[in-house]
């Protein structure tokens, strides 16, 4: 079945920096647009960013656009967010989400990976 | 940008009650409209999709109408499992994904 697993969280100071990865498996990668989304504590789903299958085509959520970059490895079945600039309001969990084939929602969802920004 | 408006933000309700959450949009979605039950701890897990369409492995207990601006998922007979935080989610033609504020489901 689909999986994906997210990694990379973890305590960095404010204007810092940290690669979040996701392993996908159980489905072919190339075939599907990938997505992070982010939970803020207390607070509802945000979505921050999209690739395409290829990799050809990104899309960024105003708040993170210059700040996070979204790529992609169909060769070990990975989807990556390099997360810069780092602000205490970036605090959250970081969802990775597989778009359905007409990329109108998200239909598996990684458990999260949890970024804390705090000097 | 679309507006998304999502309530209540809490229900509290019984075993075996039917509960409804609204979603409104501005301006239309169409059907680009999905909701999601999210636990604590856990991924969120898509339930409905094109606004009325039920995934697979979903209860039957679940289900979702509307079109345009006005949405509705409505949960029959409330299982003790059905605790959680529901949320719409919208796709517009910008290529942006915008999710409602959330239903906090509590028995």
């Amino acid at each position: 079945q689909v999986q994906l697993v997210e990694s990379g969280g973890g305590l960095v100071k404010p204007g810092g920096s940290l690669r979040l990865t996701c392993a996908a498996s159980g489905f072919n990668f190339r075939e599907y647009y990938m997505s992070w989304i982010r939970q803020a504590p207390g607070k509802g789903l945000e979505y921050i960013a999209y690739i395409s299958n290829t990799g050809r085509y990104t899309h960024y959520a105003d708040s993170v656009k210059g700040r996070f970059t979204i790529s992609r490895g169909n060769a070990n079945d990975s989807v990556t967010l390099q997360v810069s600039s780092l602000r205490a309001e970036d605090t959250a969990v970081y969802f990775c989400a597989r778009l359905d084939t007409s990329n109108t929602h998200f239909d598996s969802w990684g458990q999260g990976t949890v970024v804390t920004v705090s000097s | 940008d679309v507006q998304m408006t999502q309530s209540p933000s809490t229900l509290s309700a019984s075993i075996g009650d039917t509960v409804t959450i609204t979603c409104r949009t501005s301006p239309s979605v169409f059907n680009y409209l999905a909701w999601y039950q999210h636990k604590p701890g856990k991924a969120p897990n898509l339930l409905i999709s094109k606004a009325s369409t039920l995934e697979s492995g979903v209860p039957s207990r679940f289900s979702a109408t509307g079109s345009g601006t006005e949405f509705t998922l409505t949960i029959s007979s409330l299982h003790p499992d059905d605790v959680a935080t529901y949320y719409c989610q919208q796709y517009d033609s910008n290529s942006v994904y915008t999710f409602g504020q959330g239903t906090k489901v509590e028995i």
